[in-house]
């Protein structure tokens, strides 16, 4: 079936530990993205991608990293500079970033939850 | 800039009653307009969008969503509730001049039996 892949569901990260959130797409997708959910607080942009080899920081990239090796693959590490990590984090894509094409719907993952211990 | 409201944290309808899950927004341009919804422990899965034409646009699951330009507004509707539409739902907004949509704060839907 085509659709976006993350793992794991749950990781929990120790103090001072860089963690890497997987996000695969089978949909042939250009644009990926992450977001990050907080309760009451809706989704925040951290990272996205608009093709292979580009990504742009999003509204909270500070103690994010990421990269786009591939068109499928998005990986999302959290480094130890990121002081509050626990969150639900949700990758999606779009067929296109490209602002001149209207109307791209995102298409999301199931999320992974990140707990600090 | 771009922005999107929910103004309601909570909705809470019976079923079989209709719903509506307010979004306004603000955009310098024009705006592409989305619905989504969240179940919990799940990814958000996409419900309808307005581009442009009619007004009035059908998605998924029996919803709907009129677009108001003078109201700046995208309200989410259905003329009958079920205890399965209770979940968590999002509107996004994206302005032709952006490079990538804005989430509000979603409103949580409580359809009681």
């Amino acid at each position: 079936d085509g659709g976006i892949t993350q793992s794991p569901k749950y990781l929990f990260r120790k103090e001072g530990q860089n963690v890497t959130l997987s996000c695969e797409q089978n949909l042939n997708h250009d644009a990926m993205y992450w977001y990050r959910q907080d309760p009451g607080q809706g989704l925040r942009l951290i990272y996205y991608s608009q093709i292979v080899n580009d990504f742009q920081k999003g509204d909270i990239a500070e103690g994010y990293s990421v990269s786009r090796e591939k068109k499928e693959s998005f990986p999302l590490t959290v480094t130890s500079a990121q002081k509050n990590p626990t969150a639900f984090y949700l990758c999606a894509s779009s067929i296109t970033g490209d602002r001149t094409v209207s109307g791209n719907t995102i298409y999301f993952g199931e999320g992974s939850w990140l707990t600090v211990v | 800039a771009q922005s999107v409201a929910q103004p309601e944290d909570q909705v809470n309808v019976a079923e079989g009653n209709p719903l509506t899950v307010k979004c306004t927004y603000s955009v310098s341009g024009n705006p592409y307009l989305f619905w989504y919804v969240q179940y919990p422990n799940r990814g958000l899965q996409f419900l309808l969008k307005y581009i442009t034409g009619d007004n009035l646009v059908k998605g998924s699951y029996g919803f709907e969503a009129e677009f108001n330009k003078s109201q700046t507004s995208f309200h989410l509707k259905k003329p009958s509730a079920l205890v399965s539409d209770s979940a968590l739902y999002f509107c996004a907004v994206r302005d032709t001049n952006a490079g990538k949509s804005t989430f509000g704060d979603g409103t949580t839907l409580t359809v009681k039996p």
